[in-house]
């Protein structure tokens, strides 16, 4: 299986601060990477498909990138309702693996 | 507009099993695969496999082979997940959610979940 590790864990940081998220595969993915941003109580909402496409309807400021097995969330200017869990997923090959989670929270 | 409406929340005894639904409205459904996803409490995403509505033909992970069965009925544009020989880590919120069969493939509408409890 595809084993995906998400960096940090954790994070926290302000209202206005550019944060980055980053997610390896264990083998070649090429770009099968999507990125999912999940709530408290909420089903995963979908923010990138294929490494850097951005889901109809998000924010400009989620940017994704990254090809082969080092991708990245960047969130550009962070606004109160982006603090959640964000999640990667390789949809490369099954099993569809999801990364272990990164929980974003207010300083 | 694209809706996936799951069943409600379930009780179950260990050993026992659990049949969970998802209706699916706003788009064709055999024009995707739908794909289930369950996160116990306090924990992460796991991909449990897909079932091709179309064909009926079903991808399971590896750890689930043997338990679990989807299903799915056209008629009622209806997808089922059968989860068998329950156990208490079984306990999760359990997730449909489709995606497009043509790359780039992504979950793009999900379900609201379903609590599945395992109790004595």
């Amino acid at each position: 299986d595809i084993q995906m590790t998400q960096s940090p864990s954790s994070l926290s940081a302000s209202v206005g601060d550019r944060v980055t998220i980053t997610c390896r595969a264990t083998q070649s993915i090429s770009k099968y990477l999507n990125w999912y941003q999940q709530k408290p109580g909420k089903a995963p909402k979908l923010l990138i498909y294929a490494a850097s496409s951005l889901e109809s309807g998000v924010p400009s400021r989620f940017s994704g990138s990254g090809s082969g097995t080092d991708f990245t969330l960047t969130i550009s200017s962070l606004q109160p309702e982006d603090f959640a869990t964000y999640y990667c997923q390789q949809s490369y090959r099954t099993p569809y693996t999801f990364g272990q989670g990164t929980k974003l929270e207010i300083k | 507009q694209v809706q996936l409406v799951q069943s409600g929340a379930e009780v179950k005894k260990p050993g026992a099993s659990v049949k969970v639904s998802c209706k699916a409205s706003g788009y064709t459904f055999t024009g995707y695969y739908m794909h289930w996803v369950r996160q116990a409490p306090g924990q992460g995403l796991e991909w449990m496999g897909w079932i091709n509505p179309k064909s009926g033909d079903t991808n399971y992970a590896q750890k689930f082979q043997g338990r679990v069965t989807m299903t799915r009925d056209t008629s009622i544009s209806t997808a089922y997940m059968e989860l068998s020989r329950l156990r208490s880590d079984d306990t999760a919120v359990y997730y449909c959610a489709r995606m497009t069969v043509i790359a780039p493939t992504a979950l793009d509408y999900w379900g609201k979940g379903t609590l599945v409890t395992v109790s004595s």
